[in-house]
């Protein structure tokens, strides 16, 4: 089976302080990409970042950096200097075999 | 450019209705995706459109449906509605069917009751 988890349904933060949300996945294959998607509330998922498994440095945009670990198909997202914007639902997705999984999402609060 | 539009964005349907949601990608885009999210089952592929042609399917009844027009407009399909097809369906474009230095966009999502 090709699955997803996130198995920190909610986290918070204090703003300026840095947060990982945690990620793993099964599959057997060797190439697929893997990605963070965020969605606000009542607002539009957008992606925050992705990592195509062939590649072994671990993508970064800004605040927002991934922990690549592939033998052990792990895919953290750490957010530096969190902001009040960054509260949101995040999700864990792998495309696998052209299918694309999410995980059940991390509702993260970002504190004051 | 202007991004995923979806139409309409509201919809209370009652069981045994049929529904049918519209995606326009952003322009460019000739690859349009379909996802149910509920807050039970998370969000989950329903398919892929490209050309055209239906690229990818997920694991859902043959309730569920979709086609794509030529100007790579996309709609879908929920015929017999149960109450369980409640749920937010979010449409999703890129400019081609591969992944490679692609990004998928998402529009707002169309919000579907079934009563």
């Amino acid at each position: 089976a090709q699955t997803v988890t996130q198995s920190q349904p909610e986290m918070s933060v204090q703003e300026a302080e840095t947060v990982t949300l945690s990620c793993t996945y099964d599959t057997s294959e060797n190439n697929y990409y893997l990605f963070w998607y965020k969605q606000p509330p009542s607002r539009q998922m957008i992606l925050v970042i992705r990592q195509e498994a062939y590649k072994q440095q671990n993508a970064t945009e800004n605040r927002f950096s991934v922990n690549f670990q592939k033998a052990a198909k792990s895919f953290s997202l750490k957010i530096s200097d969190s902001q009040l914007g960054d509260t949101a639902m995040y999700f864990c997705a792998a495309l696998l075999n052209n299918d694309m999984r999410f995980g059940a999402g991390t509702r993260l609060t970002v504190k004051p | 450019k202007a991004g995923v539009t979806q139409t309409p964005r509201y919809l209370i349907k009652t069981r045994g209705q049929q529904v049918t949601l519209s995606c326009s990608p952003i322009s460019g885009h000739r690859s349009v995706s379909w996802y149910q999210q509920t807050p039970g089952q998370g969000l989950q592929f329903l398919f892929e459109y490209f050309s055209e042609t239906q690229r990818n399917k997920g694991n859902f009844p043959g309730r569920f449906s979709g086609r794509q027009f030529s100007n790579s407009r996309s709609e879908m399909n929920v015929s017999t509605l149960e109450l369980g097809d409640s749920a937010l369906y979010l449409c999703a474009s890129r400019p081609r069917t591969s992944w490679l230095g692609n990004e998928q966009f998402f529009g707002p999502g169309t919000r579907l009751t079934v009563l």
